[in-house]
């Protein structure tokens, strides 16, 4: 049984285009996040959830936005894709209790590579 | 703010040979570290973490890591590479905001030679 999974695994569209990339896990954990990892594999936070409330949200364009339905969902939504957003998204989880959550283990989903055209 | 410093973007050893990827800290309160692995067209998984306990932590496939805090270090280290430790690893460091703030070093890409 998949911890985190993402959909989908792969993304082509063009300039402009509104897409957005789903995460699940079913780990019971209350923190979820949203990393970008570019090119020269340099991995940077977007955002974090933890029990649907947002409390990362790093210096990212507003064209992207975040959902938390559940605990266990976090989405991507990305408006008027640009070029520079190409890239491999990874969402990640983690058990996020206030008490522990500095040492808290991340677990990634498999990503899902964004290539804009 | 936390940092993470990760000495060296490729590594290259031979089978066999002992596996050293440097890592270095800023932190200006005690720090909590990590490392984690990316296995081509995959996601990180956690390798080994210290939180303050044993300053030598053990992790998964023979990895293991010593906290130095004089030398702002947490260097990795296998005794033996495998062909099966090629892969990307990435050093992080919790940062001390809300706790759920992990910043990662650039990768080191480690390279196996047969």
């Amino acid at each position: 049984d998949t911890a985190v999974s993402q959909t989908p695994k792969y993304l082509v569209t063009q300039m402009g285009n509104d897409k957005s990339i789903k995460c699940e896990q079913n780990l019971g954990h209350d923190t979820m996040y949203w990393y970008k990892q570019d090119s020269k594999k340099f991995l940077k936070i977007m955002f974090s959830y933890n029990n649907k409330e947002l409390i990362i949200n790093e210096t990212v364009p507003n064209r992207f936005s975040p959902k938390s339905p559940d605990k266990a969902h976090l989405n991507l939504h990305i408006n008027s894709l640009e070029l520079g957003d190409s890239a491999v998204y990874f969402c990640a989880s983690s058990q996020g209790a206030l008490a522990g959550a500095r040492t808290d283990t991340q677990y990634f989903g498999p990503g899902t590579r964004l290539t804009v055209l | 703010a936390q940092s993470v410093t990760q000495l060296g973007s490729h590594v290259s050893v031979s089978e066999g040979a002992l596996v050293l990827l440097r890592c270095n800290y800023s932190s200006s309160v005690p720090p909590y570290l990590f490392w984690y692995v990316q296995y081509p067209n995959q996601g990180l998984q956690l390798l080994l973490k210290y939180t303050s306990a044993a300053t030598l932590v053990k992790g998964i496939n023979g990895f293991e890591a010593e906290f130095k805090k004089s030398e702002t270090s947490f260097h990795l280290t296998k005794p033996s590479a495998h062909m099966s430790d090629a892969a990307e690893y990435f050093c992080a460091v919790s940062d001390r905001g809300g706790g759920f703030k992990t910043i990662f070093g650039a990768g080191t890409r480690l390279f196996v030679k047969a």
